[in-house]
């Protein structure tokens, strides 16, 4: 069974630029996630999808920050403009099911200078 | 709010010492507990989970967690790390009231050979 999959695994930007992040999740799985992960920190939840349906994305800085899940399966998490505080690791998780175990791609390492 | 705590961020040991990492949260009502463990250069993966039934659940690679309800803990254990247990270790909780799901700030855990 494929993981979950996430593109570019590192990118180094100027703050200001735009950034976009890939996920495809594993295949069935309905729930998918968009985390941030700072150092030192566990993973803090951006949005949450079920379907193509973002149902929670309360945390989602919606000033820079947007994602879609057009046909709800992969789904793309983007940052327009970025700021130098957004340099973190940007984790996409999904899930069968909200509340069950959650499957973790790499990551995307994001550096703003 | 809804917090996940993790008693010790970093913990150093010995091969065949015994190991206890605790966790805690606050919440009231139904919650799904996990324990993810990250391997240096790996994913986040799935340690153990507790949904229901027996209080004491046993994971991958030895190791074991004890729901206490009344304490509101759910403590890892394992009687005898490995050097190959090097890893960081993040609780979650999942709280059924709006499907969140919550993450400690992590456990670092190094053990010596």
């Amino acid at each position: 069974e494929a993981g979950v999959v996430q593109s570019p695994r590192y990118k180094i930007i100027e703050k200001k630029q735009p950034v976009a992040f890939w996920c495809n999740p594993i295949s069935g799985h309905n729930t998918l996630y968009w985390y941030l992960q700072n150092l030192g920190q566990g993973p803090e939840l951006l949005i949450r999808y079920e379907n193509e349906e973002a149902v929670d994305d309360s945390q989602l800085p919606k000033d820079r920050f947007s994602a879609e899940r057009l046909k709800g399966v992969d789904s793309t998490l983007k940052i327009q403009p970025a700021e130098l505080g957004d340099s973190a690791v940007y984790l996409c998780a999904s899930s069968f099911r909200p509340l069950y175990e959650q499957y973790f791609g790499p990551g995307t390492r994001l550096t703003v200078t | 709010a809804q917090s996940v705590s993790q008693h010790n961020h970093h913990v150093i040991l010995s091969e065949a010492a015994s190991l206890e990492l605790g966790c805690n949260y606050s919440y009231g009502g139904t919650v799904n507990l996990f324990w993810y463990v990250q391997y240096p250069g790996q994913h986040l993966q799935l340690l153990l989970k507790y949904f229901s039934g027996d209080p004491l659940v046993k994971g991958i690679k030895g190791f074991e967690a004890e729901f206490i309800k009344s304490k509101f803990s759910f403590n890892l254990r394992k009687p005898s790390v490995q050097w190959s247990d090097t890893a960081e270790y993040f609780c979650a909780v999942s709280i059924a009231g709006g499907f969140k799901t919550i993450f400690g700030a992590g456990t670092r855990l190094f053990v010596k050979a």
